[in-house]
């Protein structure tokens, strides 16, 4: 099936710096991809979708100045998570749908990315 | 707005048991709705959806679900637990036919014991 790869798969990193996580479809392109969060013990929060191209679309409540979303090319997008605080310590997921057509109805997840902030 | 319930985080099983895995939503308009799976230190996959087809939708690994409007459930059950199945398990739901969006539930622990 679809690979979808996150990296890195963990990061720790002082307060009030910035931490980039990429997110790639390895085999597939992907015209759209979402970034998600999880707090340990809760659900996925949907946090922006991104299209290959254009400006991410952000969720209510979710700062885009704190979290910059590029999706330049149909197999990249990155996270930024910029002066980072402990709060944004968190599980970041990524997930991409295929746009050739193949399985364009399906969300593939990536392994996630482990964040602490110190 | 939709939402996800799913009651019990954490479930017990014994292996060779039935696994029933409960999911409640809430949806303005007809949803689609998916069952995922996560294993340690991996991503989601998906297991199964329903998408306003047969009510009964039959997945991966033995998996199925009943979608029933009446009761707005989309409960996952499988006939005999294995071992391998010990995950979390995510019920979600999307309003649209993009496949965006998910809602998901706050995951069930599924441990299986010998």
């Amino acid at each position: 099936g679809a690979v979808v790869s996150q990296h890195p798969s963990w990061v720790i990193c002082k307060s009030g710096t910035s931490v980039k996580i990429e997110c790639r479809s390895l085999d597939f392109q992907a015209t759209t991809m979402f970034w998600y969060r999880q707090f340990p013990k809760q659900s996925l929060m949907l946090m922006a979708t991104s299209n290959e191209g254009s400006k991410a679309t952000y969720e209510q409540g979710v700062e885009k100045d704190k979290f910059l979303i590029n999706h330049a090319s149909l197999t990249l997008s990155t996270l930024t998570v910029t002066s980072a605080h402990p709060e944004d310590s968190s599980f970041y997921i990524c997930s991409a749908r295929d746009s050739r057509g193949r399985s364009t109805d399906t969300q593939y997840f990536g392994p996630g990315t482990r964040l602490t902030v110190l | 707005a939709q939402s996800v319930t799913q009651l019990g985080s954490h479930v017990s099983v014994s292996e060779g048991a039935l696994v029933l895995l409960r999911c409640n939503y809430s949806s303005s308009v007809p949803p689609y709705l998916f069952w995922y799976v996560q294993y340690p230190n991996q991503g989601l996959q998906l297991l199964l959806k329903y998408t306003s087809a047969a009510t009964l939708v039959k997945g991966i690994n033995g998996f199925e679900a009943e979608f029933k409007k009446s009761e707005t459930s989309f409960h996952l059950t499988k006939p005999s637990a294995h071992m391998s199945d010990a995950a979390e398990y995510f019920c979600a739901v999307s309003e649209s036919d993009s496949w965006g969006k998910l809602q998901f539930g706050a995951g069930t622990q599924v441990v299986v014991t010998p």
